[in-house]
């Protein structure tokens, strides 16, 4: 079945610092991911819809500019979070759509604490 | 009002009893997910539904497109179910969440 691999699982950082996230679709070619992130008891929110080669589209009140979003290939997307803040720390999950479905699979997720 | 509305929030069941989860929306889908989060954080995708009615071992989802409404279903639920249960509707690449249902099954 389709994988989703996501790294890291989980990663601390200094405040100020910038983290890399990485979702890779492993046996199935993605053109859009989907990344979230997940406060504590709370649901999912959609942060941005990645598009392969093309800019990601934003959720309204997710800064840009704060999290990258890069989608250069077909099974890859890498979410940036840059000069991360302790406010960013979090559980960020992302997904992917097979081409041409509406199957989404999802990454193990990624808890970031910046302190 | 959310777009995507979920009930019960909370759900705390006997072990082999009937389970039923309802999520309404008010928007227009491609496609309805139901999802299921374990504590450790990750994410599985129960169903995916466009019309009528879906049966994976104990579960069944089923969906009314014109009351813009779902249902999932566990039938003798066991305390390995115990999870939090996400209902997501997919419009294209718009993607909205029920704020989820957290499932307790005790032994």
């Amino acid at each position: 079945g389709a994988v989703v691999s996501q790294h890291p699982s989980w990663v601390i950082c200094k405040s100020g610092t910038s983290v890399k996230i990485e979702c890779r679709s492993l046996d199935f070619q993605a053109t859009t991911m989907f990344w979230y992130r997940q406060f504590p008891k709370q649901s999912l929110m959609l942060m941005a819809t990645s598009n392969e080669g093309s800019k990601a589209t934003y959720e309204q009140g997710v800064e840009k500019d704060k999290f990258l979003i890069n989608h250069a290939s077909l099974t890859l997307s890498t979410l940036t979070v840059t000069s991360a803040h302790p406010e960013d720390s979090s559980f960020y999950i992302c997904s992917a759509q097979i081409s041409g479905a509406n199957v989404l699979t999802f990454g193990a997720g990624s808890r970031l604490t910046v302190l | 009002k959310n777009e995507v509305e979920q009930s019960p929030q909370n759900l705390t069941a006997q072990e082999g009893e009937f389970i039923t989860i309802n999520c309404s929306y008010s928007v227009g889908i491609s496609a309805l997910h139901w999802l299921q989060q374990h504590p450790g954080g990750g994410i599985v995708s129960l169903f995916m539904l466009s019309s009528g009615k879906k049966k994976h071992g104990r579960l069944i989802a089923t969906i009314n497109i014109q009351e813009k409404h779902s249902s999932l279903h566990i039938t003798a639920s066991h305390p390995r179910d115990s999870a939090v249960y996400i209902c997501a509707v997919l419009n294209n690449n718009d993607m909205r969440f029920g704020a989820g249902t957290r499932l307790t099954v005790k032994p």
